[in-house]
């Protein structure tokens, strides 16, 4: 079984400032990572994914993550934020042998970019 | 179509009603979830289908959800004798393969049960 903390439920943000979300996660398999974005009234939307390879992630939008194995962390960061990136964030992890891969989220941060 | 479909959009059922969810997936596509989103919670699995084979049900809090896909394509959430806590939003998920992290979510339903 797979948990998924993420510390912070709310984090606001002046526009153009950097931002990170923190997630850390415990599982006894090995797992796959993801982080999502859900803006107002609409689904998830996957920003990028951890499966292996390279610790640093990359996705769209600007954001990117690093997988840190040690400390069973997959913080989320973007250097400067827009108005446009208020929205909730989730981060999700999957065992790699789960059927079909089902995910287990976090609790969300919510993110409040200010002008 | 070009993405997931969930029908409704928003549905109010009184206490006790037995309600009906429905989720088109993505054409071709052979993976299908069902998650629960509680308000302010992140979504929680409920069951899991790789076409019309339901392989996972772990996540259904009751015996009074029940899903199904039968043709392997449409799926249908059913909740029985509604209750207050089964207020949340219903997200359907599908991929074209089992595979890690290559799902496309619905907008879900927003269920609320007075």
């Amino acid at each position: 079984a797979q948990s998924v903390t993420q510390l912070d439920s709310q984090v606001p943000v002046f526009e153009e400032a950097p931002v990170e979300l923190r997630c850390n996660y415990s599982s006894s398999v090995s797992v796959y990572l993801f982080w999502y974005v859900q803006y107002p009234n609409q689904g998830l939307q996957l920003l990028l994914k951890y499966l292996s390879g390279s610790t640093l992630v990359k996705g769209i939008n600007g954001f990117e993550a690093e997988f840190n194995k040690s400390q069973t962390s997959f913080h989320l960061r973007k250097p400067s934020v827009h108005i446009s990136d208020t929205a909730e964030y989730f981060c999700a992890v999957s065992g790699k042998r789960a059927a079909g891969n089902k995910l287990t989220f976090g609790g969300g941060t919510r993110v409040l970019v200010k002008p | 179509g070009a993405g997931v479909s969930q029908s409704p959009r928003y549905k109010v059922a009184k206490r006790g009603q037995d309600v009906a969810l429905r989720c088109d997936p993505i054409s071709g596509h052979v993976s299908l979830f069902w998650y629960q989103q509680a308000l302010g919670q992140g979504p929680e699995f409920l069951t899991y289908f790789q076409n019309e084979a339901q392989l996972d049900k772990s996540g259904l809090p009751s015996d009074r959800f029940f899903a199904e896909r039968p043709e392997g394509s449409v799926s249908t959430l059913k909740i029985q004798r509604t209750q207050q806590e089964d207020s949340a939003v219903y997200l359907c998920a599908s991929s074209l393969q089992e595979g890690p992290g290559g799902y496309t979510f619905g907008s879900g339903t927003r269920l609320t049960v007075v």
